[in-house]
């Protein structure tokens, strides 16, 4: 499969314990993305990469929340000392260099905080 | 604030029959307009996506109608199959930025 994928799929947590997610992208797609997607509500953006800068941050990335993505390949999400408001599926999407527009979604990470 | 309206939240349709899902905007800067289909554990997986220089886009039975004096576009499935049952979500994106507004989806089921 040449899809993005993510890492894991599935993370029960409790509430005030760190959690880190992984997404590798489409080999040579030289941006990425991250979104959080809440039940019944679209996709919302919190940062964007392109190669290994980080390039733009939501306000919906508290200081709780960084992002990695060394070397430019695959990149990492973070959540410090969570909250059950950060219950979600957690999207990452990359695009390929040339192609401005189109975003590849994997298939997400659902968090939940108990 | 929701800087891409959807309705409606959820449709019923016959197999065979057409689906019509509606999208609104108010930011002119928006230049890119892709539609996007979920299925349940899945991330959205792009279908069709039109930019503002054209009215309509077709591929397959998916066609998207865009009118831009009234801020508003459209998908039309044509010949709806049960197989179309999930989520779909308009979106939007703004000339030069990086991020895609996403509306919040409607829940199509197609009934046999």
């Amino acid at each position: 499969d040449t899809g993005v994928s993510q890492n894991p799929r599935h993370k029960i947590t409790k509430r005030g314990q760190n959690v880190t997610f992984r997404c590798d992208p489409i080999s040579e797609h030289n941006r990425l993305y991250w979104y959080r997607q809440t039940l019944g509500q679209g996709p919302e953006f919190l940062t964007y990469f392109q190669n290994e800068a980080q390039l733009e941050k939501s306000r919906l990335l508290s200081d709780r929340f960084s992002a990695e993505r060394p070397k430019g390949s695959f990149s990492t999400l973070e959540i410090q000392r969570t909250e059950q408001g950060d219950s979600a599926m957690y999207l990452c999407a990359s695009t390929p260099a040339g192609l401005y527009n189109e975003q590849f979604f994997g298939p997400g990470t659902r968090l939940t905080v108990l | 604030q929701q800087q891409v309206k959807q309705s409606p939240q959820s449709l019923i349709v016959q197999k065979g029959g057409i689906s019509i899902i509606n999208c609104a905007y108010e930011n002119t800067a928006f230049d890119y307009f892709p539609w996007y289909q979920q299925f349940p554990g899945k991330g959205p997986a792009l279908l069709i996506a039109i930019r503002p220089d054209v009215s309509e886009k077709k591929e397959g039975r998916f066609t998207i109608s865009f009118n831009k004096s009234a801020k508003q576009f459209s998908l039309h499935i044509m010949d709806s199959q049960p197989g179309d049952s999930a989520t779909y979500f308009c979106a939007a994106k703004k000339a030069g930025a990086n991020n895609l507004f996403f509306g919040t989806g409607t829940r199509l089921t197609v009934i046999p």
